[in-house]
């Protein structure tokens, strides 16, 4: 499978703990995003990196909210002292900048609950 | 105001009906226009492409108004496994998605 994927794809976690999600993107794509969708609502943007770079980081990304693509390969995404509002399902995105459109292709996504 | 907005939905429709989905977005540099289809629990995917020129995909076709800032798509004929949750997705340096509208297609 050459898509993107989302490690775990389920994540239940109490509140006040520590998380973190993994996306390995499609191999030949430089730019990786992150975005979390909560139920009724389309994706919202939370950051994106291009390789290692992380270029914009959304205001809906506290500071317990942490992304790293230490390689410009995979990245993680940590949750620190979780809340309940972080339940959502987090996903991820890459895309190629040198193709001329940009499309992003999302992995399954990580459903995170927190109790 | 949320820079994306889709038409709230949800959208009921008979096998065969024509539907169309309306969207406007409020940042006049966004560069790239797409919908995207979404499946109850599944990731978004990329349904096409939108062009300044209007474009045609099969029964689905997209249109682009950059003066009014307005994206539509018309889908004919539609099918069952059109039931799907549409978002109509904005591009600048990142993406930005509306709420979606929600079509059931039924028989």
């Amino acid at each position: 499978d050459t898509g993107v994927s989302q490690n775990p794809r389920h994540k239940i976690t109490k509140r006040g703990q520590n998380v973190t999600f993994r996306c390995d993107p499609i191999s030949e794509h430089n730019r990786l995003y992150w975005y979390r969708q909560t139920l009724g609502q389309g994706p919202e943007f939370l950051t994106y990196f291009q390789n290692e770079a992380q270029l914009e980081k959304s205001r809906l990304l506290s500071d317990r909210f942490s992304a790293e693509r230490p390689k410009g390969s995979f990245s993680t995404l940590e949750i620190q002292r979780t809340e309940q509002g972080d339940s959502a399902m987090y996903l991820c995105a890459s895309s190629n900048t040198g193709l001329a459109r940009n499309e992003q292709f999302f992995g399954p996504g990580t459903r995170l609950t927190v109790l | 105001r949320k820079e994306v907005e889709q038409d709230p939905g949800p959208f009921n429709v008979p096998e065969g009906a024509t539907v169309a989905f309306n969207c406007t977005y409020s940042n006049s540099a966004s560069q790239s226009f797409f919908w995207y289809r979404q499946d109850c629990r599944k990731e978004p995917k990329l349904l096409m492409s939108v062009y300044s020129s209007g474009n045609e995909d099969g029964r689905f076709t997209a249109q682009l108004n950059r003066a009014s800032q307005y994206i539509s798509l018309l889908i004919r004929d539609s099918k069952l496994s059109d039931s799907a949750t549409y978002l109509c997705v904005v591009n600048r340096n990142d993406m930005r998605f509306g709420a979606g509208t929600r079509l059931t297609v039924k028989p």
